[in-house]
Order: structure tokens, then sequence, then C-alpha cells
């Protein structure tokens, strides 16, 4: 099925372990997000890539890095990880800029410890 | 800044009933909405969109009102079903072409 594709679904580190959160889309989609929700703040934007080849900061970016690899794939990565980087993070894509909304995939629990 | 909330973190409602989800924004620059329904253990899911030109739409069962004077929106759900029963955000869409989220609403349907 089409759709967005996140990897690993669940995941545990230590303080200061780095790791690589890995999505992919197959819907030709050219934007892509990373988001992060915590209970009750909602979801914020980590960062974004409107097109193939850019990215940009969103609201909460500190501690986070990510790559627009291709069009498909966007990747979030945490080069030390903290415990308030504890989180539900949902990747998620759209055409263009939200005419449709956005296509979440099904997100990655992790735990810092 | 811009900003999307909710009234009311938890709404309780009896099966077959309707249920109103309610939600604020404050950047009256933003011009397109959409609400998410998102299920335990899921992502967030479309439900429905409005455009800022419109002030009602409706869907299967759902309908979403705009009322940009006082810069709110509710979503209605008629004949609240047990598989309605799950988080609800509103986002919205203003400047960067970015959507902006709120805090989420929980529909718990009782039997």
């Amino acid at each position: 099925n089409a759709g967005v594709t996140q990897t690993p679904k669940f995941q545990v580190l230590k303080t200061g372990q780095s790791m690589t959160l890995q999505c992919a889309q197959d819907m030709n989609h050219n934007s892509m997000y990373w988001y992060r929700q915590d209970p009750g703040m909602g979801l914020r934007l980590i960062y974004y890539s409107a097109s193939e080849g850019t990215t940009d900061k969103g609201e909460v970016p500190n501690g986070y890095n990510v790559s627009r690899l291709n069009k498909r794939e966007f990747s979030l990565r945490l080069e030390s990880a903290a415990p308030s980087q504890t989180s539900v993070y949902f990747c998620a894509s759209s055409e263009r800029i939200a005419l449709n909304g956005y296509t979440f995939g099904s997100g990655t629990r992790l735990t810092v410890v | 800044g811009e900003s999307v909330g909710l009234h009311l973190p938890t709404l309780s409602v009896q099966e077959g009933d309707n249920s109103i989800i309610n939600c604020a924004y404050s950047n009256s620059a933003s011009d397109y909405f959409i609400w998410y329904k998102q299920e335990s253990g899921k992502g967030p899911q479309f439900i429905i969109d409005i455009r800022s030109n419109m002030d009602k739409r409706q869907g299967q069962r759902v309908t979403v009102l705009l009322n940009k004077t006082v810069k709110h929106l509710s979503l209605q759900i008629a004949a609240t079903q047990p598989g309605d029963s799950a988080v609800y955000f509103c986002a919205g869409r203003a400047a960067g072409n970015k959507l902006t989220f709120g805090g989420g609403t929980r529909v718990l349907v009782k039997p």
C-alpha cells in the first residue's frame, strides 16, 4: 500500500548515543516533514524539506539533523541523544505544502534513558 | 506567533449522539485548515479540510465549520460510533506553507 514508512517503530537509547530515524514515501511527494509528539504538546515541527535538495528548520530543531537523501527518503539524526528527546516521532509527506494535508507514517517511539 | 489550540482536552459522548470538537487559532492570515484523527499507536489521518473562503464543509458524517470573525473552527461528528474514539487535531496553514497543529482533544465514545 502507498504511504509513508518509518523505521524503527521502537527504540531505546542511552544518553549520548546517536541514531538515525528513517522515513520513505512512495507517493512521489515533493515535501517531507519530521514532527515530534509529546503529551499535551501536540505535534511540533522539527525539520522539513519542501523539495528534494532543500531542508529547513522547524519549530524545535535543536539536537537534530536531517538529510533529504532523494525524493523518497528523509532521515532524522540524533547525534547525542538526551532524555528530553524522549518522544514519538512522526514523518509526513505532502504533494506540495498541504493542499490535502499530510500523509503521516505510523511513528517511532523513542525513549532516551 | 501563530498558534492553534483546542478548548477541551477530553470529550465523552454517548454512542449515537453528535460530537462537537472546537479549535481556536490565533493567526488571521491562516488560509487553510485541516482536521486529523489519531488512533492509539497510529499516525494522524486526514479527516476533512476547509479553505478560509468557506464557512462550512461536509464530509461523510463530519462537518467542519469555520468562523473567521472569532478565529474558531469546529468539527462535528454525526451519530458518533465506537470507532470514532481517538484524539482529534486541528491544524492551520499560514506563512511558509507549514501546518501548525493544536494540542488535540480526546474523544471517548461510551456504549
